[in-house]
Formats: structure tokens, sequence, C-alpha cells
């Protein structure tokens, strides 16, 4: 069965760095690969998903992330953190359409002034 | 407009006492799962259901109980709920259409707790 780790339970970062979020995951088939949102006291919002194709897959926000099967990694990166960013972040993988999601524990990203 | 209806949205009960906590969706998908959401665990699924009639467990599916009668609506239940089953629980949908059907839609959330 499919699954999901997620490298860091807290991210933080300055306004304006970097935003890195960590994911790598294991699938017997190609796996369909999904990064998911949760502002507070909301649900979950797709961010992007990479199904096939183009590897480098961009989302909204300015968010992107690249699947690289030799790694089985999926990171989810931003050039430059803004506040509206701080959230908790899921990545989700699934083996097939409509099919059963694994997620990972997830990522509470803060973004520091 | 597209989405995925829970209700009720907070629920506080007492242990023991039978609850359902519905799921509609008007996207005419196949596809509707439960999840709990609990601090540093992400999400784990319940049930699941891939059409009507037909549903199946999840990775956390004890003390729950769910029914697939038609297309839109997936509701959860709870015939004697513990404090363990104190959550935060989702429901959402997706077409089996490949190429289609790969993203799920969620539900805005149904926080439980369990006295």
């Amino acid at each position: 069965a499919q699954s999901v780790t997620q490298l860091g339970s807290h991210v933080s970062v300055s306004e304006g760095a970097l935003v890195l979020l960590r994911c790598n995951y294991s699938s017997s088939v190609p796996p369909y690969l999904f990064w998911y949102v949760q502002y507070p006291n909301q649900g979950l919002q797709l961010l992007l998903k990479y199904t096939t194709g183009a590897t480098l897959v961009k989302g909204i926000n300015g968010f992107e992330a690249e699947f690289k099967k030799s790694e089985t990694s999926f990171h989810l990166t931003k050039p430059s953190a803004h506040m509206s960013d701080a959230a908790e972040y899921f990545c989700a993988v699934s083996e097939y359409a409509g099919g059963d999601m694994r997620f990972g524990a997830g990522t509470r990203l803060t973004v520091k002034p | 407009e597209a989405q995925v209806t829970q209700n009720p949205r907070y629920l506080i009960t007492v242990t023991g006492k039978k609850l359902t906590v519905t799921c509609s969706q008007n996207m005419n998908h196949e596809y509707m799962s439960w999840y709990r959401q609990d601090p540093g665990l992400g999400l784990r699924q319940i049930y699941y259901s891939m059409n009507v009639e037909v549903t199946d467990k999840g990775d956390v599916p004890e003390g729950y109980k769910v029914s697939r009668k038609e297309k839109r609506n997936f509701p959860l239940i709870l015939e004697s709920p513990s404090p363990n089953q104190t959550s935060l629980y989702f429901c959402a949908s997706s077409s089996v259409d490949r190429g289609v059907g790969e993203t799920q839609y969620f539900g805005p959330g149904t926080r439980l707790l369990v006295l």
C-alpha cells in the first residue's frame, strides 16, 4: 500500500525567504501526488497535483513541486514566503483515480515578519 | 457551486449516545470518503465508498459505520461514541474517471467532542 512521509512537523521561515516542505512517498505503481493546504479552522484546499507528464507542477499562490521518481520525492517550494502562507500543509499519494488516498502527518509552516 | 457539505460543523455529545454526521456532494462523484484528523497524525481514512451500496474500511474503521444509499450522500454513524473519537472529521469526494477524478474535494469539517 502507498504511504507518505513528511519530513519536519514544523517549519519556520522569515518573510521573503524560500519555503521548502519535504515529502517522500512509497507506491507500487506510478502514483498520483498531491499537496493540500489547511488554513486555521478551515478544510483542505488543493494546492497542486501531479498525475502524469511534466514533473514540475505549478500550483496556486506561487507554490510548485517537482516529482522525482528516482528519489521518490515530491517536495513543495515557494521562492518567497508571505505571511499569508502560514498554514498546515499535507502531502498525499493515491495509486489510482478516485482511489484510496494516503496523507502525511502534515507540516505546520510559520512565517516570521 | 460545486461543494461538499457536512453537518453539523460542531458537536458535543456524551459517551454512548448515537450520532450521525451527514455528508453530501453535488458533483455527481462516485467516490466518497471519511477521514479523521488528529494532531501529529495527519488525516486517516475511516471508510470509503466507490459507488452506491459499495463501501469498504479504511485505516481506522473501529467504532464507525457508514452507508451509501444514494450517490450524493455518505453519512458517518457513531453507534456508541467514546472519548477517543473526539476529533476533526472530514468528508471528501472525487470522480473515478481517469484523467479527471484524481482530486478529492473536501468538506469544511466537523469538530466532535465526546465527553
